[in-house]
């Protein structure tokens, strides 16, 4: 079946430093990818998203490449700030993301000391 | 524009009880859904809508109705609570290229 997985958190860092977070998925057909922000105590917010293979999503200075040869989408920052202290989902869909069905990942906590 | 609103913030239920959770949302969109979201399993959908008067069934649905009578509102029903039910409930709403959260509703079945 389709599902998404997630590296283990929580991650912790200093700020500055550079993260990653892994993501890899399994699915049938060619699904969009997205990642999804929650910071405490909010819901979920679209942070970026890549519609087909070789595709780069990107805002706010995360990236993520669409790499369907590795089945992956891991999310990068090259230099993290105390206020990117959130929870991470990565996700996928069908269409644009627009269907209302994404399947998440269990989720990633991130902490960024000063 | 409010975006997609949730009431209530908190919930605390005995076993057994029923309620509605509300869910609005003021952009139009035809597609919403509802999720749950409990600690080391992301989010899972419950039920979802393609459009008013028409729904269908997510990854977890049993426990739960929703019915889609206007664009506008996507109520979840819990007819019977039970303590598997305490977790954190998202509506959502869906346009192209992305979905639209809700804040939450937090439910405690005791």
């Amino acid at each position: 079946g389709n599902s998404v997985t997630q590296m283990e958190g929580p991650v912790t860092l200093s700020e500055e430093a550079f993260l990653t977070i892994n993501c890899t998925y399994t699915a049938t057909g060619y699904p969009s990818l997205f990642w999804y922000v929650q910071y405490p105590g909010e819901g979920l917010q679209l942070l970026l998203k890549a519609t087909k293979a070789d595709d780069k999503g990107s805002n706010k200075g995360f990236e993520a490449t669409y790499r369907k040869e590795t089945t992956s989408f891991h999310l990068e920052k090259g230099s993290v700030q105390v206020s990117d202290s959130a929870v991470y989902f990565c996700a996928l869909g069908w269409g644009s993301g627009n269907t209302g069905k994404l399947i998440f990942g269990q989720g990633t906590t991130l902490q960024v000391k000063p | 524009n409010a975006g997609v609103t949730q009431t209530p913030k908190f919930q605390v239920l005995k076993t057994g009880q029923s309620m509605t959770l509300q869910c609005a949302q003021d952009m139009n969109h035809e597609y919403m859904s509802w999720y749950r979201q409990d600690p080391g399993m992301g989010l899972r959908l419950i039920h979802y809508s393609v459009g008013a008067g028409i729904t269908d069934q997510g990854e977890v649905p049993n426990g739960y109705n929703v019915s889609r009578s206007t664009t506008e509102d996507f109520p979840l029903r819990l007819l019977s609570a039970a303590p598997s039910q305490t977790s954190v409930y998202f509506c959502a709403s869906s346009t192209v290229g992305a979905q639209y959260f809700g804040p939450g509703t937090r439910l405690l079945v005791l």
